[in-house]
């Protein structure tokens, strides 16, 4: 059974204190691993995919990493409105049902000002 | 504008009542899915389609039906068997071209069930 073990549960920051939330996975073989962003009541957002070990993806102040056992979200010289639950999930390459992702319980950030 | 769309945003119903929740997408995707979204844990998949007139059943699909007959609808009912229907779900569609492509999600319907 895949499973997605995200840490902290919960991370507050300064602004401008950087820093990087973690996403643990074990799965039958890794398809993609995806990262998203979610405000309270609201559906997530998408924000990357890594498929193989050793790539990264950038989008302005967060930078995903990937390794065979985990992925990291650093994020640089945060602010306030980078407060939000992120999310990891991820697909195997196992059966048919390639679509299914697997979530973990997301990382609760909160950027002071 | 492409996107999904979900409707209500929020529902509220009496114990022992079916409700249906709509989905629709127009970003031509094959795919889409259910989720459920309870405080505490992660995305739990209740039913997926890859195609119209066919779905399969996610990890808790006890208590749930959809339907696929539109590619852009994927409606889901939760019925009276679902022992716990108080949540945030969430609809989502994606490429399905035998690779991983990513979910993009609606913006969700908070069902409260009393």
């Amino acid at each position: 059974e895949d499973q997605v073990t995200q840490s902290p549960e919960a991370l507050r920051l300064q602004e401008g204190e950087s820093s990087s939330l973690n996403c643990s996975y074990t799965v039958s073989g890794l398809r993609g691993l995806f990262w998203y962003r979610q405000d309270p009541g609201k559906g997530p957002e998408f924000l990357f995919t890594l498929y193989s070990a050793g790539e990264e993806k950038e989008k302005e102040r967060l930078k995903a990493t990937l390794t065979k056992k985990e992925s990291f979200l650093h994020i640089t010289a945060p602010k306030p409105e980078d407060s939000a639950t992120y999310l990891c999930a991820v697909i195997n390459a196992g059966g048919t049902s390639y679509g299914k992702l697997t979530f973990g319980q997301g990382t609760i950030l909160t950027v002071h000002p | 504008d492409g996107g999904i769309t979900q409707s209500p945003k929020y529902l509220f119903r009496k114990e022992g009542q079916n409700v249906t929740l709509s989905c629709e997408q127009n970003l031509n995707h094959d795919a889409m899915y259910w989720y459920r979204q309870d405080p505490g844990q992660g995305l739990r998949l209740i039913y997926y389609s890859q195609i119209v007139n066919d779905f399969q059943k996610g990890d808790i699909a006890e208590g749930y039906s959809v339907s696929r007959e539109k590619k852009e609808s994927f409606p889901l009912t939760v019925t009276s068997a679902q022992k716990n229907p108080t949540a945030f779900y969430l609809c989502a569609s994606s490429i399905d071209r035998g690779f991983p492509y990513e979910q993009y999600f609606g913006p969700g319907t908070r069902l409260t069930v009393t």
